[in-house]
């Protein structure tokens, strides 16, 4: 099993729409997550880190279920400009890959 | 605050070539770390420091060398460059490590012929 998967899309929703991405991971010992966000051609910039009591961040929110060993991230109202690749990022602090990227989910917000 | 900068943003190499990479932060971040970003396999680690005088290989080192001298600067060196080192590569920077956000520098695009 993958360290981090997720969902590569693409997730196609008109403006307006609720989008959530799933992303879940392998090491129970994993300590902090995040979510970014690149934009085409662009470097990822933090969207925010998830918290285990989930945390919100205006039309954004985030939740961690160490159970099931999974994050999400839900956007509400989509924008337009919420078009971009969100990147799951766990930090296992283990081995020689302290933080682990997922691969992404690509969302295309349409008018 | 420039944040962290890279140069060159784009680069060509014939196989077999040596070149550095240049990667600067003025934010005084211990923490530092090279990446490589291809399409379908998300972004991988290459070396990472976490303070001046400290390297440490992560997930895909091979191929390549790094070196910490000061906190500002960690230059990432190609030694004899192959295609399969065709990638956009990212620097990032954190104040302490990985607990806290990463910064990215815009990427150099390198493609090895």
């Amino acid at each position: 099993r993958k360290e981090v998967e997720q969902d590569p899309g693409p997730f196609n929703v008109p403006e307006g729409a609720t989008v959530a991405f799933n992303c879940t991971y392998s090491n129970s010992a994993s300590q902090s997550f995040f979510w970014y966000r690149q934009d085409c051609r662009k470097e990822p910039k933090l969207l925010m880190s998830v918290y285990s009591s989930g945390n919100e961040d205006g039309r954004f929110t985030a939740q961690l279920n160490r159970a099931s060993q999974y994050i999400s991230l839900l956007i509400r109202d989509s924008k337009l400009s919420d078009s971009a690749t969100y990147l799951c990022v766990v930090n296992i602090v283990s081995g020689n890959t302290p933080l682990v990227f997922g691969k992404g989910t690509r969302l295309s917000v349409i008018a | 605050n420039a944040g962290v900068t890279q140069t060159p943003k784009f680069q060509v190499l014939k196989t077999g070539q040596s070149m550095t990479l240049q990667c600067a932060q003025d934010m005084n971040h211990e923490y530092m770390s090279w990446y490589r970003q291809d399409p379908g396999m998300g972004l991988r680690l290459i070396h990472y420091s976490v303070g001046a005088g400290i390297t440490d290989q992560g997930e895909v080192p091979n191929g390549y060398n790094v070196s910490r001298s000061t906190t500002e600067d960690f230059p990432l060196r190609l030694l004899s460059a192959a295609p399969s080192q065709t990638s956009v590569y990212f620097c990032a920077s954190s104040y302490t490590g990985t607990n806290n956000e990463q910064f990215f520098g815009p990427g150099t695009r390198l493609t090895v012929l």
